[in-house]
Parts: C-alpha cells; sequence; structure tokens
C-alpha cells in the first residue's frame, strides 16, 4: 500500500515566476491538506480539499491555490514565487468522516522549493 | 487561543542515554488531541502518537513512552535507550477548534531537533 507521494522532489525557481506542486493521497483517503514548513519551523497548514473543493484555508494569500481531482490527488499552485517562498511544501491525507476518528494524518516526503 | 509549546530547541545525548522531550499545551476546547510527529533528515512527517483529551493514561510502544498530563496541560515525549536512527525533529501537534465544515487542522510546536551520537 503506497503511502503519500509527492513530486517533484525538489523544485528550484526564481521570483515571479509560478510552480505547480502534486500529491497523491494514501489509498483509501480522499481528504488532502498543504502544509508549508519553513528552515527550522514547524508545519504552516496553507488549505485542505475535500470532494474537489476547497474546505479550509490558513493564513496565507491567493497567490497560493489549489485543486483536487476526481481520484483525490491535488495540486498546489504558487504564483509570482517571492524569495520568502522557499520551503518545503507537504502533503497530507487522511479519509473524511468523523472527526474523532480521522484527525490522523499521513504525510509525504515534501517537495523541497527554492525561489532564487 | 490555540498554542503549543516546545521549549527545548535542540537535544544532545549519547546512544543509549534516555531523553524527554517536553511539550506543553494551551487550549480553552473541553475536547481535543494531542499529537506527536517525528521528521528524520528526509524530510517526511511520521505519525508517533494521538492522544484524547479524556484518556490520561500514559501509553508505551517499544522505546518510546508519553506522559500526558492535563493539569499541567503537558504531553511529554521519552525514548528510552536511545539511537542514531532516533535522530530528527520532533514536533508535538495540537488539534484545533472544530470549524463550521467540522473539521479541526493542526497547531504545531516549533520542533526539537534530537541528535543521538554514537
Amino acid at each position: 500500500d503506497a503511502g503519500v507521494t509527492q513530486s517533484p522532489t525538489h523544485l528550484i525557481k526564481t521570483r515571479g515566476q509560478q510552480v505547480t506542486l502534486r500529491c497523491s493521497p494514501k489509498s483509501g483517503h480522499d481528504t488532502v491538506s498543504w502544509y508549508q514548513q519553513a528552515l527550522g519551523q514547524g508545519p504552516q497548514f496553507i488549505f485542505q480539499y475535500y470532494e474537489e473543493e476547497e474546505r479550509q484555508r490558513g493564513n496565507f494569500p491567493d497567490r497560493f491555490s489549489g485543486h483536487q481531482f476526481p481520484n483525490y490527488s491535488s495540486e498546489l499552485n504558487v504564483n509570482a514565487l517571492l524569495l520568502g517562498d522557499s520551503a518545503l511544501y507537504l502533503c497530507a491525507s487522511r479519509p473524511d468522516g468523523a472527526v474523532i476518528s480521522t484527525d490522523t494524518q499521513y504525510f509525504g516526503p515534501g517537495t523541497r522549493l527554492t525561489v532564487l | 487561543a490555540q498554542k503549543v509549546t516546545q521549549a527545548q530547541t535542540e537535544i544532545s545525548v549519547v546512544e543509549k542515554e534516555d531523553v524527554t522531550l517536553d511539550c506543553v499545551y494551551e487550549t480553552r476546547d473541553t475536547t481535543y488531541y494531542l499529537f506527536w510527529y517525528k521528521q528524520p533528515p528526509s524530510g517526511e512527517l511520521v505519525f508517533l502518537i494521538r492522544r484524547n483529551s479524556f484518556d490520561e493514561q500514559n501509553e508505551i510502544s517499544g522505546r518510546y513512552s508519553w506522559n500526558f498530563q492535563k493539569s499541567t496541560s503537558s504531553f511529554n515525549f521519552t525514548i528510552t535507550a536511545s539511537q542514531v536512527v532516533d535522530s530528527a525533529v520532533y514536533f508535538c501537534a495540537l488539534s484545533g477548534p472544530i470549524n463550521a465544515g467540522n473539521n479541526r487542522k493542526l497547531i504545531w510546536g516549533l520542533g526539537t531537533s534530537l541528535g543521538v551520537n554514537p
């Protein structure tokens, strides 16, 4: 059973460019969340997708957008990249349902984005 | 407001030593969940444990043990007989309040970097 997978592993972009990161959730999971983790910091919640809609959003600008596909995979798009967007971007998945049973999220290995 | 504090930024121990990672949290919720995640150098966050706020029983899993004390709002993590492979950043997290969509998001501590030297 494959866990959460993310691509690419590493990415280097320049300021002003746009980037798309991809995530495939763990089998049986239909809820996907994205996190940004700057060096030496804890993960910061970006947003969560369920049933192809953004269900919850953290404190991130509109430059950060996402999408979820019918197969539950997800994309994170960042436009007009800034130097400060350099970070590890983590995708996490869990099955939907009652909050009590599904607070546990499983994380992918992350995509390391460097903005020059 | 919800908050998680991991006061220890870095800990360095020698193999086979026991080590305790501290976690103190703040919340006004009566029902909440606490988590510990391990992040090895590869970057992937590995789930270790989830604890329900109503269950204060300590838990042991192999060399890992967790001490949840509601009276002091702490959820400490102890590794017994540490090994080099335990070297990682460890995060404590708290499930935030339920929003209108009946979902919670995790509130994370800043992590404790544990180095276990041979």
